[in-house]
């Protein structure tokens, strides 16, 4: 089963206006990452976050940890149809092996 | 700068034929390299994972294995390819330990069997 599960699974925007995601999960973590994937391609980390942070900023990315839910947040903000991908969040946790699990990824498309 | 390439970026196969995917890094010495796979629209399920030379892990039971001959090439095999093998393949590489470092993606081979 998955460890991260992203919500929603879509999201269709229009530029500009910021987009939100977000990642839960099952098991105590380590750390949580976010990837990005544009069609047909290979993954490119965004941001990670320790299990001790609450929240870190890249750029236009903000991203939150709540680790008594079990759940992270990616931000977006001003999004550009740059932005236009699936988004993954990869969990670490000590349960799992210590190996990334990949939730299920949330696609979004940012309209001009 | 660390650079991983696969090869090769498409491919379509007969089903009970065999398949050879391969993996290499350039600029970084020992990786931990990676072998997922991706079905159409999902995540990204872990394969295999290795540590050094001859050292592979695998992660689901299934009809693919990996070898990995010197350290910074990685190999994705079977024997006889089934239908159920299509998707995309992706290979990772991270400097650390298995899970604490930043995973660094290839572009990904589309697997086709018909």
């Amino acid at each position: 089963s998955q460890q991260g599960e992203e919500d929603p699974q879509a999201l269709s925007i229009q530029e500009g206006e910021n987009a939100t995601m977000n990642c839960s999960y099952k098991t105590s973590i380590n750390n949580l990452q976010w990837y990005r994937q544009n069609s047909g391609r290979g993954l490119v980390h965004l941001i990670l976050i320790r299990s001790n942070e609450r929240e870190k900023h890249s750029g236009r990315l903000r991203v939150t940890l709540d680790t008594s839910k079990k759940s992270s947040s990616l931000l977006i903000t001003a999004s550009r149809a740059a932005d236009t991908a699936s988004y993954f969040c990869a969990t670490d946790a000590t349960a799992a092996g210590n190996k990334l699990t990949f939730g299920g990824g949330t696609r979004v498309l940012v309209k001009p | 700068s660390q650079t991983i390439h696969q090869w090769p970026a498409t491919l379509v196969q007969p089903v009970g034929s065999p398949l050879s995917l391969e993996c290499t890094v350039e600029g970084t010495s020992n990786p931990n390299l990676y072998w997922y796979r991706q079905a159409a629209g999902r995540g990204l399920q872990l394969l295999f994972y290795s540590v050094g030379i001859g050292q592979i892990s695998s992660e689901v039971p299934q009809n693919l294995s990996a070898s990995r001959p010197q350290d910074r090439q990685f190999i994705l095999s079977s024997k006889k390819l089934l239908l159920s093998d299509s998707g995309f393949y992706l290979c990772a590489w991270s400097p650390g330990s298995p899970s604490t470092d930043t995973q660094y993606f290839g572009p990904g081979t589309r697997l086709t069997v018909l």
